[in-house]
């Protein structure tokens, strides 16, 4: 069955980029019925939609983070990626992936922590 | 604006029902909602999607206990027979051209 998995640096420094990947396996991320999307969660927080990609690199992005956040794909890989500038201790979360629109497919989630 | 409205908490006791209530803002009463279930210190899970209607389709694996219903702008999540694992977080969800809101969770204790 369809599965995500999240991978990257699980700590980042203030005013750097963090970067995620989302792995997609048995599937195929170039479905033309879905999106894919990034959600986070702060620690003791609710969640919070990042941003959604379509496998043809439409990007649908959360107004709050649009000037910081960048979604693409890689469809030979079958993987969707996550860039988010700039960041601050206020970007420390689990980060998850999703396929879109209903979130019915999560990844476990991985945490980041923002930190010098 | 797209907003989903939820309540902070709910509780009831072990075997008992709850009835959890996502409230759609003003002018968009017609649109379908998702439902997804965290546990403690895990992932969210998918319950199901909720149309206006009433109608739902619930995700794989998902007990006959949850069900959903509509009336209006407001979304329903009921939780029948309630059982110990049931106590989580319950989170509402929605999706709008090129935007995609959640609700702020109700958490639901189990006494």
């Amino acid at each position: 069955q369809l599965q995500l998995q999240e991978s990257g640096p699980g700590l980042v420094k203030p005013s750097e980029t963090l970067s995620l990947t989302c792995t997609v396996s048995g599937g195929s991320i170039s479905s033309r019925s879905y999106y894919w999307g990034w959600i986070r969660q702060p620690p003791g927080k609710g969640l919070e939609w990042i941003g959604s990609i379509y496998y043809s690199g439409s990007t649908h992005y959360n107004p709050s983070l649009k000037s910081r956040v960048t979604i693409s794909t890689d469809t030979s890989k079958n993987q969707f990626s996550l860039k988010l500038s700039s960041v601050t201790a206020a970007d420390t979360a689990v980060y998850y992936c999703a396929r879109s629109e209903v979130f019915d497919i999560w990844g476990q989630g991985t945490m980041v922590t923002v930190s010098s | 604006q797209l907003v989903l409205t939820q309540s902070p908490s709910a509780s009831a006791s072990l075997g008992a029902s709850v009835k959890l209530t996502c409230t759609l803002s003003s002018g968009h009463s017609s649109y379908a909602i998702a439902w997804h279930q965290q546990q403690p210190e895990k992932g969210p899970r998918y319950l199901m999607k909720l149309n206006s209607d009433g109608s739902h389709s619930k995700g794989d694996g998902i007990p006959d206990r949850f069900s959903g219903s509509s009336s209006g702008a407001e979304r329903y999540l009921t939780i029948s027979s309630l059982q110990s694992e049931d106590e989580a977080d319950y989170y509402c969800q929605t999706w709008g051209t090129g935007i995609y809101v959640f609700g702020t969770g109700t958490k639901v204790t189990v006494l």
